[in-house]
């Protein structure tokens, strides 16, 4: 168990729609990364936030979303679904945002978008 | 694009050891990581290595880096059925944005 949770663990739903995931972070990290993991683009870092802010950004869709939370804990907002957004969502969490600082996983949500 | 290479797939016999390689190619890579994918779970963290590290050992598991060739690899000595997993290499400069290999699914027969 790397201490970070992620909720809901699978989800199913229709294209058009919207669907937020949730992370919390391992108890005294700031760091959140959101990634995610297709077939087709295999592991893909999303966006990265830091005490509350954005601190990095990679291939992230418009559609897409996040913020994190005074609590630390932080959401992913997935708006107007594709067929292709179907992957599995991870969420990470490190103490601080740089300097090598270990990232921890949690299990992921499995979105299916039909 | 900065790349991170695997080969896919390594089967090996219970008890053999495992060598498991990655190419990366951004030279300014600072850290190297190991991560284990069982199957419907999430990834779990090996081991990672400084760029400044040639080799790193931490029980059955040994990560040799070669800087100058920019290959990184993982041995587990007596590999065991429980080993069977998809496992990632990845680089980052500074955590912000770590870049993954495509896996390479171990099999290990018994």
């Amino acid at each position: 168990d790397s201490g970070v949770t992620q909720t809901p663990k699978h989800l199913i739903t229709a294209t058009g729609q919207r669907v937020t995931l949730r992370c919390s972070p391992r108890s005294g990290d700031l760091s959140v990364y959101w990634y995610q993991q297709s077939l087709d683009q295999g592991l893909q870092f999303l966006i990265q936030y830091y005490n509350g802010e954005e601190r990095a950004k990679g291939n992230i869709l418009e559609r897409f979303s996040a913020q994190q939370f005074p609590d630390l804990h932080s959401e992913l907002n997935l708006s107007s679904l594709e067929l292709g957004d179907s992957a599995l969502y991870f969420c990470a969490s490190s103490v601080a945002g740089n300097s090598g600082n270990t990232i921890y996983f949690g299990e992921g949500s499995w979105l299916t978008v039909v | 694009g900065e790349d991170v290479e695997q080969s896919l797939f390594l089967s090996v016999r219970e008890g053999d050891s495992s060598v498991i390689n990655c190419t990366y190619t951004d030279s300014s890579s600072t850290y190297l990581y190991w991560y284990k994918q069982e199957p419907g779970a999430g990834l779990q963290l090996l081991t990672y290595i400084f760029s400044n590290m040639d080799m790193k050992q931490d029980q059955r598991l040994t990560v040799l880096l070669n800087k100058k060739d920019k290959h990184l690899s993982l041995r587990i000595a007596d590999t065991q059925t429980g080993d069977s997993a998809i496992y990632f290499c990845a680089e980052s400069k500074n955590n912000n944005d770590m870049r993954f290999g495509a896996g390479t699914r171990l099999t290990v027969k018994p």
